[in-house]
């Protein structure tokens, strides 16, 4: 089956550092992927979404020049967080849509970053 | 906006039981609704996917069915078991879209 690989699982970082969060379809060419943040007991809130080779598109409310995708081949997308701050601490999970159209199949998820910024 | 609700946010069963989860959407024209697992701290795992034009899917123990008309999903987990203990998502892609909206989840408690 699909697989979505997502590093690093843990990262603790200091404030005003920047984090690169790096999601891979390991198995299948994703034209598009996501990228969602997850708080505690809440559900999964979508950040951006990202095509490759073109720029992503973000949620309302979410700073672009904070977190940076990129999406620069059909396998992987990186999503930095800049100048990381305590209130950027949270959950960070990518997703990612299989080109090949599996569209019948839903979509795979990475396993999660979990960022702590001190 | 579509908005997906999950009833109830928390359930505690004795091991064995059989159980029903609830998940409530407010537009009808999605294209698909999935199901997945998430462990604490971790990523999702996808369970069942549901077409629009599909009334229900089965794995196992578990029975997901869809009346898009009345906006509803339920997932049946047949003779729980503690390793089924998890929180449960539903998320809904609507028509038209790649976009997935979440429901907040159902943490599920199976007690040996």
């Amino acid at each position: 089956g699909a697989v979505v690989s997502q590093h690093p699982s843990r990262v603790i970082c200091k404030s005003g550092t920047s984090v690169k969060i790096e999601c891979r379809s390991l198995d299948f060419q994703a034209t598009t992927m996501f990228w969602y943040r997850q708080f505690p007991k809440q559900s999964l809130m979508l950040m951006a979404t990202s095509n490759e080779g073109s720029k992503a598109t973000y949620e309302q409310g979410v700073e672009k020049d904070k977190f940076l995708i990129n999406h620069a081949s059909l396998t992987l997308s990186t999503l930095t967080v800049t100048s990381a701050h305590p209130e950027d601490s949270s959950f960070y999970i990518c997703s990612a849509r299989d080109a090949g159209g599996t569209d019948n199949y839903g979509y795979t998820f990475g396993s999660g970053t979990r960022l702590t910024v001190v | 906006k579509q908005e997906v609700t999950q009833i109830p946010a928390a359930l505690s069963v004795p091991e064995g039981e059989n159980l029903v989860l609830n998940c409530s959407f407010t537009d009808s024209a999605i294209y698909n609704l999935q199901w997945f697992r998430q462990d604490p701290g971790k990523g999702l795992t996808s369970l069942l996917l549901i077409q629009s034009s599909q009334r229900e899917q089965t794995s196992g123990r578990l029975n997901a069915s869809l009346d898009k008309s009345s906006g509803r999903s339920t997932l049946y987990i047949a003779a729980s078991q503690p390793g089924d203990s998890a929180t449960y998502l539903c998320a809904v892609r609507g028509a038209g879209s790649y976009q997935l909206t979440f429901g907040k989840g159902t943490k599920l408690s199976v007690i040996p």
